[in-house]
């Protein structure tokens, strides 16, 4: 079992659509919980982070980690075509070396 | 200094070959990662520095694989004898050690094993 579970879609929506992207963890040593955006044949680029539980909110993206349920969730608001990409969730226990991935989910928005 | 840079951006090799990859990190980072990734996965660990230091490596990585961070600032990945399984996106990272878990990748080096 890997330690990060995420469903790689791919995942259609219209514009306008609210896209709700989950992952599921197994490590209870994590405690810094990441999105990163992957657009085609480019590097990863971070777009939220939540320390431990709770909400957190930056324009049309929230970002929501339940630690008892071991459950990370990533919205978009009102979501545009240039939000098609694969977005991957990401951990770090603080002090562990590395960052660990889901698969990524692969998200088009349709006009 | 506007990001991590990796060079060169596409590596088409014949098996067998040997391949070297350079990533320049962003300058005040002291820390440097190499993941690897396939189609259709999520990016995959592979080793990290502290400055000049290589503090971990991967499984993944196997004996044809070396990784240098001279002087503690840009980093080579060397492949040897490459094999077609080594074909995949490598990916190298910074972070700085107050905030070491918010990374900045690069655009990645795409290696194809012919």
């Amino acid at each position: 079992q890997k330690e990060v579970e995420q469903d790689p879609g791919p995942l259609s929506v219209p514009e306008g659509a609210i896209v709700s992207l989950n992952c599921t963890y197994s490590n209870s040593a994590f405690q810094y919980f990441m999105w990163y955006r992957q657009y085609s044949r480019k590097g990863p680029e971070l777009l939220m982070y939540t320390y431990s539980s709770g909400n957190k909110e930056d324009g049309r993206f929230t970002a929501q980690v339940d630690k008892s349920s071991k459950y990370i969730s990533l919205f978009i608001r009102d979501s545009q075509p240039s939000d098609s990409a694969t977005y991957l969730c990401a951990m770090h226990g603080g002090t562990a070396s590395k960052l660990t991935f889901g698969t990524g989910t692969r998200l088009q928005v349709t006009l | 200094d506007t990001g991590v840079s990796q060079d060169p951006r596409h590596k088409i090799t014949k098996r067998g070959q040997n391949v070297t990859f350079r990533c320049d990190p962003i300058s005040e980072h002291n820390r440097l990662y190499w993941y690897r990734q396939t189609l259709g996965q999520g990016p995959e660990f592979l080793t990290y520095f502290q400055n000049e230091a290589q503090l971990e490596k991967s499984r993944l990585l196997s004996d044809r694989f070396s990784a240098e961070r001279p002087k503690g600032s840009f980093s080579t990945l060397e492949i040897q004898r490459t094999e077609q399984g080594d074909s995949a996106m490598y990916l190298c990272a910074s972070s700085l050690g107050q905030t070491l878990w918010s990374y900045t990748f690069g655009s990645g080096t795409r290696l194809t094993v012919v």
